[in-house]
């Protein structure tokens, strides 16, 4: 079976500046999707990123990026030019591409607090 | 357009009762999942929907526990005899198709069972 881990409960930063989430996984699956999802205290969990594991480029959207390392099974998260906002829950998800189900496995996530 | 939505926001009931959840998905999308999340359990995932074929209850804690999803859109959970062990939010999610294609979530329903 697979499993998420994010070994940092909780993690600040300062605005304005770079901060790294950590997520390992494991599996026994060549091919699956990586995302990461962001929950405020509104609950709504918004999809900040997503990688394709066959992709060997690392995703971006603006702020956001990843740094994938199939082979060591690592998936951290950076987020750049930190902003109030950006304070949430972090989850980390894994779906495997196999199957029909496609349900996420998720992380016990990581929560991030924006010092201004 | 719009999310997905859930209702109620928030629900209190007692030990004992049974309560159901409503989940509406985005418009087009073909599978919808239910996924709970607690304190102690953290994100797990409870039931999957493709279109109008037989669920995949494979998540559901016991059998008190179930669900259904009328006409491929609108999906209920509904849990019988409930315990404060099921007190938790209930997320439900969906997507365009259940493999590839990234999943939205709603709002989520936040359970408390006395």
């Amino acid at each position: 079976a697979q499993t998420v881990t994010q070994s940092q409960p909780e993690m600040s930063v300062q605005e304005a500046e770079t901060v790294t989430l950590s997520c390992t996984y494991d599996t026994s699956e060549s091919d699956y999707y990586l995302f990461w999802y962001k929950q405020p205290p509104s609950r709504q969990m918004i999809l900040v990123i997503r990688q394709e594991a066959y992709k060997q480029q690392n995703a971006t959207e603006n702020r956001f990026s990843v740094n994938f390392q199939k082979a060591a099974k690592s998936f951290s998260l950076k987020i750049s030019d930190s902003q109030l906002g950006d304070a949430a829950m972090y989850f980390c998800a894994y779906r495997s591409a196999w199957g029909s189900q496609g349900n996420l496995i998720f992380g016990k996530g990581t929560k991030l607090s924006v010092k201004p | 357009g719009a999310g997905v939505s859930q209702s109620p926001s928030n629900k209190v009931t007692e030990k004992g009762k049974d309560v159901e959840l409503r989940c509406d998905p985005i418009s087009g999308h073909t599978a919808l999942y239910w996924y709970r999340q607690s304190l102690g359990q953290g994100l797990e995932f409870l039931i999957y929907f493709q279109g109008n074929s037989a669920p995949d209850k494979s998540g559901l804690p016991s059998d008190r526990f179930s669900a259904e999803r009328t006409g491929g859109s609108v999906s209920t959970l509904t849990i019988q005899r409930t315990q404060q062990e099921d007190s938790a939010v209930y997320l439900c999610a969906s997507s365009l198709r259940p493999t590839t294609d990234t999943q939205y979530f709603g709002p989520g329903t936040r359970l408390t069972v006395l």
